[in-house]
């Protein structure tokens, strides 16, 4: 199946500093890439949904502002958690999709970025 | 709306006996359904996926499930359970329109013992 890389696999940050993490597909071009959020020993709540070239679309009730997305290129897509604070520490995970051939009915998952926040 | 509901949070089954992992979907068209596997501080695996072709799906690791219209489930099970198997699963609808969203399932904690 296809890579899905994500850097970094954890982080603890600051409270009121920026922390970005990336998502990259390694082996195809992501037409589209999704980024959701886990709390500890919940399910995934999708987040936002980002084209190649385009703004990201945000879930409602997620603020824009404070988790800036950007999919500059068809392998690439990071997630700035801007002036975090300690409610935002979760387990952060991306998925890459293309509409490309045999691979569009799949979504292809990273393998996650807890982001601790103190 | 699709939506999934998994009807178990936990599941505990001994090593070497069935697994049977529940899940029951909503969905105003044929739609695309899926079980991923997630060990501690990992992401998602995934183990099988059901896209309207044959309605018993097999996957990996012993895993299958079968799709059931007239009874809008997607259960997922495997004969004999392994050590190997504890974790969470989540069982996932797609999205209508095939823009690639997922909707996930709230998640079956899958505990064995030996």
């Amino acid at each position: 199946g296809a890579v899905v890389s994500q850097h970094p696999s954890w982080v603890i940050c600051k409270s009121g500093t920026s922390v970005k993490i990336e998502c990259r597909s390694l082996d195809f071009q992501a037409t589209t890439m999704f980024w959701y959020r886990q709390f500890p020993k919940q399910s995934l709540m999708l987040m936002a949904t980002s084209n190649e070239g385009s703004k990201a679309t945000y879930e409602q009730g997620v603020e824009k502002d404070k988790f800036l997305i950007n999919h500059a290129s068809l392998t690439l897509s990071t997630l700035t958690v801007t002036s975090a604070h300690p409610e935002d520490s979760s387990f952060y995970i991306c998925s890459a999709r293309t509409d490309r051939g045999r691979m569009n009915t799949e979504a292809f998952f990273g393998q996650g970025t807890r982001l601790t926040v103190v | 709306a699709q939506s999934v509901t998994q009807l178990d949070s936990h599941v505990s089954v001994s090593e070497g006996t069935p697994v049977l992992l529940r899940c029951n979907y909503s969905s105003s068209y044929s739609p695309s359904l899926f079980w991923y596997v997630q060990h501690p501080n990992k992401g998602l695996q995934l183990l099988l996926k059901y896209t309207s072709a044959a309605t018993l799906v097999k996957g990996i690791n012993g895993f299958e499930a079968e799709f059931k219209k007239s009874e809008t489930s997607f259960h997922l099970t495997k004969p004999s359970a392994h050590m190997s198997d504890a974790a969470e699963y989540f069982c996932v609808v797609s999205v209508s329109g095939n823009t690639g969203k997922l909707i996930f399932g709230q998640g079956t904690t899958l505990q064995v013992k030996p």
